[in-house]
């Protein structure tokens, strides 16, 4: 049973739009959020985290908003540019951090 | 090196044979995790080491999958009798404790066919 979803397999943003990635979650207990970005045959590189105690955090051009009630979080990607085009992943992990869950990523293109 | 390190990148096994493969994490990262991922799927969950203590091997997918970090650093995971099945990417990723949690950073994955 998939615990992370993201229902979206592929998404196409023209650049310097906002991109909105999104991720539902069926685990009450997952308190630990993180996104990754993956290049082909690349593994996966961690981007941004937020913790239930938040509801955004920022970095830079990317931003991850967190709605417990609605187990659902977005990435926010302002502007999008060609590099931002990759597979990116959401993660989900209770307190223990022992198991990260991932979704099935969504696949971004970002079009010049 | 500064991140995780996977060797071999890529292997082709004939079904049958054992393979091994090897994760080099980040210098004092006591996390380890490996994982699976298939064509089009997510990772999913193989194994977590703390130090040289293998605390979860909930995701190995049968008895032919091994794996071990006996000093604490390196760590190596055995798939025995391998099956065309077992073909995907195996992932290492090391992590460490923040405030919020534990982040971990993968490596390039090795890349396994088995023919």
């Amino acid at each position: 049973d998939q615990q992370v979803k993201q229902n979206s397999p592929s998404l196409s943003v023209q650049e310097g739009r906002i991109s909105i990635l999104n991720c539902d979650y069926t685990n009450s207990m997952f308190d630990y959020f993180l996104w990754y970005k993956k290049y082909p045959a690349e593994g996966p590189t961690f981007l941004i985290s937020i913790s239930s105690i938040k509801d955004k955090n920022e970095d830079g051009r990317f931003t991850v908003f967190l709605n417990k009630s609605a187990k659902h979080l977005s990435l926010h990607i302002v502007p999008s540019q060609p590099g931002d085009s990759a597979v990116y992943f959401c993660a989900a992990s209770a307190d223990t951090g022992n198991q990260f869950y991932f979704g099935t990523g969504t696949s971004l293109t970002v079009i010049p | 090196g500064a991140g995780v390190s996977q060797s071999p990148r890529y292997k082709v096994a004939k079904r049958g044979q054992d393979v091994a493969l090897r994760c080099d994490p980040i210098s004092g990262h006591v996390s380890l995790f490996w994982y699976q991922q298939a064509l089009g799927q997510g990772p999913e969950f193989l194994t977590y080491f703390q130090n040289e203590a293998q605390l979860d091997k909930s995701g190995l997918p049968s008895d032919r999958f091994f794996a071990e970090r006996p000093e604490g650093s390196v760590s190596t995971l055995k798939i025995q009798r391998t099956q065309q099945e077992d073909s995907a990417v195996y992932l290492c990723a090391s992590g460490v404790w923040g405030f919020s949690g534990n982040t971990i950073y993968f490596g390039e994955g090795s890349w396994l066919t088995v023919v």
